[in-house]
C-alpha cells in the first residue's frame, strides 16, 4: 500500500461544484503539502501545512481551501469549481532528514467543464 | 523573481549517458533537488545537493555550482525505464521549494 493516499484519483465535475480532494498518509510527518501540476508548469504551492493547528497558504491558494483534520490527513476544497482548476493534484509529505524530500501521493486528475 | 530553468525535453539512446542541466536564481539557497516523475504518476526523490561538488548514487548523479546557480543530473547506462520526466527544485532562503517545469527524457532503442 502506498505510505501517501489520495482520493478520487479521477473526476469530472461541472463549473459550480464542491469538489474534495482527501490525502492521508502512514508516514508519520507532520508536514503536508498541497501542490498543483499543470503542462509547461513547475509543481505550485496551494497550501501547507506543519501540524494540526498551523495550516499555510501557498502561493496559489485563492479558489482553494483545506482541513487538516488529524496528523495523517490533509484535505483540499475546491469550493466552486472552474474550469481553470483542471489540473493534476498532489498531496506530499516531508521527511525529518537531513533533506527534507518530499513524498507524493498518486495524484488525483480534476477536469471542470 | 525567481526561476528555474531546464530543457523541455530531450532524446537520447538506451545505453547512453545524458545530462540533464538546470539553472536556477533564487532569493537564497537551502539545496537543490531531482526527482524523477513517470508519465502520470507521482514525482519520486532521487537527489538532493546542498554543497558543491557531485553526488553519486548508483546510475545517478547529481552536480551542483552554487556561484554558477548551475546543477546537472547525469544519467548513465540508460535504461528503456528512464524514460521519465526529471524535475528541478531549489529550496530558496524561506525554505521554500521553487519547481522547474521538468525535462522530458525520451530513450530510444
Amino acid at each position: 500500500d502506498a505510505d501517501v493516499t489520495q482520493t478520487p484519483r479521477n473526476r469530472i465535475t461541472k463549473t459550480g461544484k464542491r469538489i474534495m480532494l482527501e490525502c492521508s498518509q502512514t508516514k508519520g510527518h507532520d508536514r503536508m503539502y498541497w501542490y498543483r501540476q499543470d503542462p509547461g508548469l513547475g509543481l505550485r504551492l496551494i497550501y501547507y501545512s506543519f501540524d494540526v493547528k498551523d495550516i499555510n497558504k501557498g502561493e496559489i491558494s485563492d479558489g482553494y481551501s483545506v482541513s487538516r483534520q488529524a496528523q495523517a490527513k490533509f484535505s483540499l476544497s475546491l469550493e466552486s469549481a472552474i474550469p481553470n482548476q483542471t489540473a493534476l493534484y498532489f498531496c506530499a509529505t516531508k521527511g525529518a532528514g537531513a533533506s527534507g524530500e518530499l513524498f507524493f501521493g498518486e495524484g488525483s486528475r480534476l477536469t471542470v467543464l | 523573481g525567481q526561476n528555474i530553468d531546464q530543457p523541455t525535453e530531450m532524446t537520447a539512446t538506451e545505453g547512453a549517458i545524458v545530462q540533464i542541466n538546470c539553472t536556477y536564481q533564487t532569493s537564497g539557497f537551502n539545496g537543490l533537488f531531482w526527482y524523477q516523475q513517470h508519465a502520470g504518476e507521482a514525482p519520486t526523490f532521487l537527489s538532493y545537493n546542498v554543497l558543491d561538488g557531485l553526488e553519486e548514487k548508483g546510475r545517478f548523479s547529481s552536480f551542483l555550482s552554487r556561484s554558477k546557480g548551475y546543477s546537472y543530473l547525469l544519467l548513465k547506462e540508460l535504461q528503456m525505464k528512464d524514460s521519465a520526466s526529471y524535475l528541478c527544485a531549489v529550496r530558496d532562503g524561506d525554505y521554500q521549494l521553487i519547481w522547474g517545469a521538468g525535462t522530458k527524457l525520451i530513450i530510444k532503442p
